[in-house]
């Protein structure tokens, strides 16, 4: 069965530290892997996109890395900021025909002054 | 400020009413989505439209009706809705033909069924 699984599902930290997330993928045969953040209210926002021949990739202070092997990602967010408080999505897509994105739960980050 | 455009932001009905959700992109893209998302919950798809075409239907109740008069315009009609249709529902869009394209999100228009 395809699945997302995303760890933590909630985060704290203080303004200007650092932050890993952490997303498990079983789905199969594998295309890409997306990070989405959403703020409250708002729409998701891309983040990057790769695709199992990219083992990172950067959006200013985002990085995403992608073990193919493993079946993992993270994100690292470096030098938080208040407006990185948001709930950041890791999304998989199938390259069968056919198959939606497959979404994780999500993970909540709250970042305090 | 997203480039998928939704309307209204905000929509209260009650069970007995017809109401419609729009969305608007600009960007040339040829695929469309339609998602629900409750609260603390991923964005789940509802349906999908590639060049104009239904061709995605995530078993969705016919309560709930899509439409896409042409490759810029999509619509999201209601009808005989339950409370627990109460949610956030997406618009998104994306390029076709291109596996690795991002999803272009809206900003949703929430969605209470009184």
């Amino acid at each position: 069965k395809n699945q997302v699984e995303q760890s933590p599902q909630s985060l704290i930290i203080l303004e200007g530290k650092n932050c890993t997330l952490q997303c498990n993928y079983t789905v199969s045969p594998f295309s890409n892997l997306r990070w989405y953040k959403q703020d409250t209210g708002r729409g998701p926002v891309s983040l990057t996109i790769m695709t199992f021949s990219e083992n990172t990739k950067s959006n200013g202070r985002y990085t995403a890395t992608l073990d193919a092997d493993t079946k993992q990602s993270s994100l690292h967010i470096t030098a938080s900021q208040l407006s990185d408080s948001a709930s950041y999505i890791c999304v998989v897509s199938s390259m069968k025909a056919g198959t939606a994105l497959i979404f994780g739960k999500g993970t909540t980050l709250s970042v305090s002054s | 400020d997203t480039e998928v455009t939704q309307t209204p932001k905000h929509l209260v009905m009650g069970m007995t009413n017809k109401k419609s959700l729009k969305c608007e992109q600009h960007m040339g893209h040829r695929a469309m989505y339609w998602y629900k998302q409750k609260a603390k919950k991923p964005p789940e798809l509802m349906f999908v439209y590639s060049y104009e075409k239904l061709s995605i239907n995530e078993s969705v109740p016919s309560r709930f009706s899509p439409e896409c008069p042409n490759s810029s315009l999509l619509n999201l009609h209601l009808h005989a809705l339950q409370p627990e249709d109460s949610a956030l529902y997406l618009c998104a869009s994306s390029q076709l033909g291109q596996g690795n394209s991002p999803l272009h999100f809206g900003n949703g228009t929430r969605l209470t069924v009184t």
